[in-house]
């Protein structure tokens, strides 16, 4: 059990639509990041939020919106949903600034997207 | 920029035998390496973790890993493997971003254990 939730575990859209997920980060960690994880890969980054700031993103097309709240829990934001964008889409949380803390992430159960 | 490669996509081992998962990195900054496990419809799972110090690294469920800097290698290994032990296996390397850490994931090994 990391602390990090995530809502919901299953979802399905139809492609053009949009869809919010949200995570829950552990207590204490006020940096999350997000991951795409497509069937048979490697989680993708996508992007990370630092005290409500994107702070770096991955190679997403900016219809991947997120947001972080003041008690560091976050969403992420997909319009127009496209049929590859069916993946599981993973929160992780962290501390940063700490050479030692902040090099670990706590991973979510993660959400199943499925886009029809 | 960081970059993982996982040399395996598959690795079959029997029951008992031992098993070693390689993993490769690059980066321009100094790194922290990670390898996770996934099993099917779950989230990852943190094995084990180098920041610095001993080379050799031990994590749960058995497995350890060697960190390589000249060779800029993270094997993972585990001397006798089980049934449960079957699963999908990533290794990640973190660096210093701006305000925080960027954590950079291989595309993973599955590792399969037949009776």
């Amino acid at each position: 059990e990391t602390g990090v939730t995530q809502s919901p575990t299953h979802l399905i859209k139809t492609r053009g639509q949009q869809v919010t997920l949200r995570c829950s980060s552990q207590s204490g960690h006020n940096t999350v990041s997000w991951y795409q994880q497509a069937l048979g890969q490697g989680p993708q980054f996508i992007f990370q939020y630092y005290r409500e700031e994107e702070n770096g993103r991955g190679n997403f097309p900016p219809r991947f919106s997120g947001l972080q709240f003041p008690n560091y829990s976050s969403e992420l934001n997909v319009n127009a949903l496209e049929l590859d964008d069916s993946a599981l889409y993973l929160c992780a949380s962290s501390v940063p600034g700490q050479p030692i803390t902040g090099t670990e992430a706590f991973f979510g159960q993660g959400t199943r997207l499925t886009v029809v | 920029a960081q970059s993982v490669t996982q040399l395996d996509s598959q690795v079959p081992v029997f029951e008992e035998a031992p098993v070693e998962l390689r993993c490769n990195y690059s980066s321009s900054v100094s790194v922290y390496l990670f390898w996770y496990v996934q099993y099917p419809n779950q989230g990852l799972q943190l094995l084990l973790k180098y920041l610095s110090g001993s080379t050799l690294v031990k994590g749960i469920n058995g497995f350890e890993a060697e960190f390589n800097k000249s060779q800029t290698s993270f094997h993972l290994r585990k001397p006798s493997v089980h049934i449960s032990d079957t699963a999908e296996y990533f290794c990640a390397v973190s660096a210093r971003n701006t305000g925080g850490f960027k954590t950079i994931f291989g595309a993973g090994t599955r590792l399969f254990v037949k009776a």
